[in-house]
């Protein structure tokens, strides 16, 4: 079964919308969690690292008021899409690793998000 | 910098095997893995490997890493209609799972019948 949640699946709002995305780690404790951006047909794009307790720290170019990170918890961080366009539109996806064992990383299903 | 890349594009007939090459940059990675996504689907972990191994099987995936090379394989038996997606090989650059993964680009492979 899944090991990392990742909700809604398909989202689609209007213009100017708030859009919160919710990455849950199901059975493990995770204090880094990543948040990617996926254009059609392109490889994923790093947006930024979320850290349990602490900022997020967003690559370059991302812009961290208009892409707000939380992580309050070892199991739930959310991305939320502040005040979004059509050119949000895009495949955002989570990944987590169990902060205490030297598994690999898992990805939530993403979200589709689609801005009219 | 970190780097990993692989060739976009594979073609393969059903019942033959299929290999998807990557190479990397950084010597340091422990992990290296093989992530598999079907069109609009997220992300599925097919299989990873650690540095300090050569070869791993999981029934019919077989992942050779020379890592003098820096060069990964992945190798599916048998491809089938269903293994029709894109292939991401990505390491993780260090010791530890919470660091950041490197991607290459993707190989999309297609499987004709």
């Amino acid at each position: 079964g899944a090991v990392v949640s990742q909700h809604p699946s398909w989202v689609i709002c209007k213009s100017g919308t708030s859009v919160k995305i919710e990455c849950r780690s199901l059975d493990f404790q995770a204090t880094t969690m990543f948040w990617y951006r996926q254009f059609p047909k392109q490889s994923l794009m790093l947006m930024a690292t979320s850290n349990e307790g602490s900022k997020a720290t967003y690559e370059q170019g991302v812009e961290k008021d208009k892409f707000l990170i939380n992580h309050a918890s070892l199991t739930l961080s959310t991305l939320t899409v502040t005040s979004a366009h059509p050119e949000d539109s895009s495949f955002y996806i989570c990944s987590a690793g169990d902060t205490y064992s030297n598994q690999p990383q898992h990805f939530g299903d993403g979200t589709r998000l689609s801005i009219l | 910098g970190e780097d990993v890349e692989q060739s976009l594009f594979l073609s393969v007939r059903e019942g033959d095997s299929s290999v998807i090459n990557c190479t990397y940059t950084d010597s340091s990675s422990t992990y290296l893995y093989w992530y598999k996504q079907e069109p609009g689907a997220g992300l599925q972990l097919l299989t990873y490997i650690f540095s300090n191994m050569d070869m791993k099987q999981d029934q019919r995936l077989t992942v050779l890493l020379n890592k003098k090379d820096k060069h990964l394989s992945l190798r599916i038996a048998d491809t089938q209609t269903g293994d029709s997606a894109i292939y991401f090989c990505a390491e993780n650059g260090g010791a530890g799972n919470n660091r950041k993964l490197i991607w290459g680009l993707g190989t999309s492979l297609a499987v004709n019948p």
